[in-house]
C-alpha cells in the first residue's frame, strides 16, 4: 500500500534542542515538500525537493534544515534557531514539482516544553 | 500577502443541503487550482482540481466553479453529508512556471444530521 509515513506522530522536546522529523514514502515520487500548519493558518512551505541530492528553501525556511540522500526519504531538522517551533508539520510528495497534485502524510505535532 | 484567500472560517449546513465554500486569489498567474480536505490529526487529502482553461469540473457530489475574471472559485457539495465535516483548502499553483500550490488558510464545515 502506497504513502507518505511520518513518524512520530508526537514529539516533545525542550527548548534549544534540535529535533529531527521522519518522512519517508514508497509512492516513487521525485518530488517532496515539508509544510507547517499553525491554528487559523494554511499550509506554510518550508523546504522542498526537486530530486534527489537537491532542495530549495520555501517561504519560511528560517531555522530549519533538511536532506534528501535518498528518493524515498526527506526528514527535517528543527533547529534551535527556529523561535516558535511548536506546530503541526506536514509532509508531502509529488511526481513532480510541475504536478500540483500532492500527498500528504498524516503529520507530526511538535511541542517544545 | 495572501495570494489566496478564503475569507470564512466557518461553515455550517444541514445534512442533505448543498455546502458552498468560497475562495478568492489575486495572482492572475495562477492557471491550477485544488481543493483539498482535511481531517482532524490527519493530512490534507485531495479532492477536486481545475485547469484555467475550463470554468467547471464536476466529481459525484462535488463541482468546483472557477470565475477568472472575479478570481475566485468555489467548491459545491450537493447534498453534503456529516462524513463531509471536515477543513476545507483551496490551492492556487502555476505562477511563474511553479507548480508548487500556494494554501489558503481552510474553511471548517460542519454537517449537521
Amino acid at each position: 500500500d502506497g504513502g507518505i509515513t511520518q513518524s512520530p506522530k508526537y514529539l516533545f522536546r525542550k527548548e534549544g534542542q534540535n529535533v529531527t522529523l521522519s518522512c519517508e514514502q514508497n509512492l516513487n515520487h521525485d518530488a517532496m515538500y515539508w509544510y507547517r500548519q499553525d491554528p487559523g493558518q494554511g499550509l506554510r512551505l518550508i523546504y522542498y525537493s526537486q530530486i534527489v541530492n537537491d532542495f530549495q528553501k520555501g517561504d519560511i525556511a528560517e531555522g530549519y534544515s533538511v536532506s534528501r540522500e535518498k528518493k524515498e526519504s526527506f526528514p527535517l531538522t528543527v533547529t534551535s534557531a527556529q523561535k516558535n517551533p511548536t506546530a503541526f508539520y506536514l509532509c508531502a510528495s509529488s511526481i513532480s514539482t510541475l504536478s500540483g497534485t500532492q500527498h500528504f502524510g498524516d503529520g507530526t505535532r511538535l511541542s517544545i516544553l | 500577502d495572501q495570494q489566496v484567500k478564503q475569507n470564512s472560517p466557518s461553515l455550517s449546513v444541514q445534512e442533505g443541503r448543498i455546502s458552498i465554500l468560497n475562495c478568492d486569489y489575486t495572482n492572475s498567474m495562477f492557471d491550477y487550482f485544488l481543493w483539498y480536505k482535511k481531517y482532524p490529526a490527519e493530512g490534507p487529502t485531495f479532492l477536486i482540481s481545475i485547469s484555467s482553461i475550463k470554468d467547471k469540473n464536476e466529481d459525484g457530489r462535488f463541482t468546483v466553479f472557477l470565475n477568472k475574471s472575479a478570481k475566485h472559485l468555489s467548491l459545491h457539495i450537493v447534498p453534503s453529508q456529516p462524513g463531509d465535516s471536515a477543513v476545507y483548502f483551496c490551492a492556487a499553483s502555476g505562477s511563474g512556471g511553479s507548480y508548487i500550490p500556494t494554501f489558503g488558510r481552510g474553511t471548517s464545515l460542519i454537517v449537521h444530521p
